[in-house]
């Protein structure tokens, strides 16, 4: 069954906090991406990886961070969360990295910085 | 870079009529495929169209869609809307700077489609 998972789901943290989201899937899909969402802005890229310790900058990727070391598990990192960075956040992976494959989603994390 | 405008905000047709929601870009980079994909209410996006042809026509789920390069257009059409298809819907483009680099995908800022009985 190909599919992408993200942990946690719904997440609240203080502003200044670190936050870890992570995100699995089971395809051995080359590509990852981590995107946010929000209302009237649609999908914002924060980052790419092509592979493993392969990433690469989206439009959006200040602070944030990734980290990618094993094919089928990528991370995103905020240190020290700020309150403009409540979004849903949403990863996806794609096979290959030719760009013609189609990406899949995981079901979100809703992040709410307080 | 990449540009994705299309119809944006909220769309509402009545079921049964057409719907359209257009799309077009501007693109100084290598463009590989073209994407319009949906997202249900508190579901993930997911492809519901892709091409890469130009000028061909791609179908899927009553909606279709045709790639003209000459214009920089990618509109989703619909003859006959359902009240199943209310949800997000965008477009996207998939390109890379140059041979030899990575892709991205670039989306538009999204339509959300209510379909009214």
């Amino acid at each position: 069954d190909m599919k992408v998972t993200q942990m946690p789901r719904y997440l609240i943290k203080r502003m200044g906090e670190n936050v870890l989201l992570e995100c699995g899937q089971d395809m051995s899909h080359e590509t990852m991406y981590w995107y946010r969402q929000d209302p009237g802005l649609g999908l914002q890229l924060i980052y790419i990886s092509y592979d493993v310790d392969s990433n690469s900058e989206g439009d959006i990727p200040k602070g944030y961070r990734v980290s990618r070391k094993k094919r089928e598990h990528f991370s995103l990192i905020l240190d020290s969360a700020k309150t403009n960075q409540t979004s849903v956040y949403f990863c996806a992976s794609s096979l290959g990295t030719g760009g013609y494959a189609e990406q899949f989603f995981g079901p979100g994390t809703r992040l709410t910085v307080l | 870079g990449d540009s994705v405008t299309q119809t944006e905000g909220l769309v509402t047709v009545t079921e049964g009529l057409p719907v359209k929601l257009n799309c077009t870009y501007q693109t100084t980079y290598l463009t590989i495929a073209f994407f319009w994909y949906v997202q249900y209410l508190n579901e993930a996006p997911q492809v519901l169209l892709r091409s890469s042809t130009d000028n061909k026509r791609t179908e899927h789920q009553g909606f279709h869609a045709t790639l003209h390069k000459s214009s920089s257009s990618f509109h989703l059409q619909k003859s006959s809307a359902q009240l199943s298809d209310s949800a997000l819907y965008y477009c996207a483009l998939s390109g890379r700077m140059q041979q030899g680099t990575g892709s991205k995908l670039s989306f538009g800022k999204g339509a959300k489609l209510t379909v009214s009985p």
